[in-house]
């Protein structure tokens, strides 16, 4: 399955609101999504899993959505350390596959 | 708290076979209930998972890599190894690995660089 997120990047400010799409070339069947955040010479850090559930430590600003082949990674007010990269990964067929990333900046 | 550490060469030379292993501490390998794994994430691109293997042995791989992958367990030393044969410039990449609990990656190690280079 291919995941293809938009924008590629997303240029905003502190306190502002990010909405980032990741679409899936095929419908995932159940909730198999999950989001990752990457900061600059850092592994990932698991945000998000089945769709909608905040990992373990992960703020509330952070929300998912989405069903079929749209999904949703919503960021509510942007602080400081939110501008990153963010990557979503399906898990309902194998090999699990990632999106390419949509890179949050500071505007 | 689990903790994962990527060690092994930082160069490898075009068709030699890459190795490395990934040390874990804070948790036992041979406890179970999780799949460990490795991605790779080539410079400046997304990432790309490679294969996983259990406390058992038992491994799956990405059908684009498994011709050249091998994984391996030793629960003694609480560490797991990646070997890719016959590398090209293709492998170049920073490599990962991972907690998998077979849906999710929600522990990762740091990550190390390696370049297949002559």
């Amino acid at each position: 399955i291919v995941l293809t997120q938009s924008p590629g990047t997303l240029s905003l400010s502190p306190g502002d609101r990010a909405t980032l799409s990741c679409r899936t070339s095929q419908s995932l069947s159940a909730t198999y999504l999950g989001w990752y955040q990457q900061k600059p010479g850092q592994a990932p850090r698991l945000l998000i899993y089945g769709v909608s559930n905040r990992a373990t430590g992960i703020p509330d600003r952070f929300s998912g959505s989405g069903s079929g082949t749209d999904f949703t990674l919503t960021i509510s007010r942007l602080e400081p350390e939110d501008f990153a990269v963010y990557y979503c990964q399906q898990y309902g067929s194998s090999p699990r596959t990632f999106g390419q990333g949509t890179k949050v900046e500071i505007k | 708290q689990v903790q994962l550490q990527e060690s092994g060469p930082g160069l490898v030379r075009p068709s030699q076979t890459l190795s490395l292993t990934c040390t874990v501490s804070g948790g036992s390998l041979s406890s179970g209930g999780y799949y460990w794994s490795w991605i790779r994430q080539h410079p400046g691109k997304g990432l790309e998972w490679i294969g996983n293997i259990d406390y058992s042995g038992s491994t799956k791989y990405n059908p684009s890599l498994k011709s050249r992958i091998i994984l391996s367990i030793d629960t003694s030393k609480n560490h797991f190894s990646l070997k890719v044969n016959s590398v090209s410039d293709a492998d170049t990449a920073v490599y990962y690995c991972a907690r998998d609990t077979d849906w999710l990656f929600d522990r990762w190690g740091q990550g190390t660089l390696v370049t297949v280079s002559s």
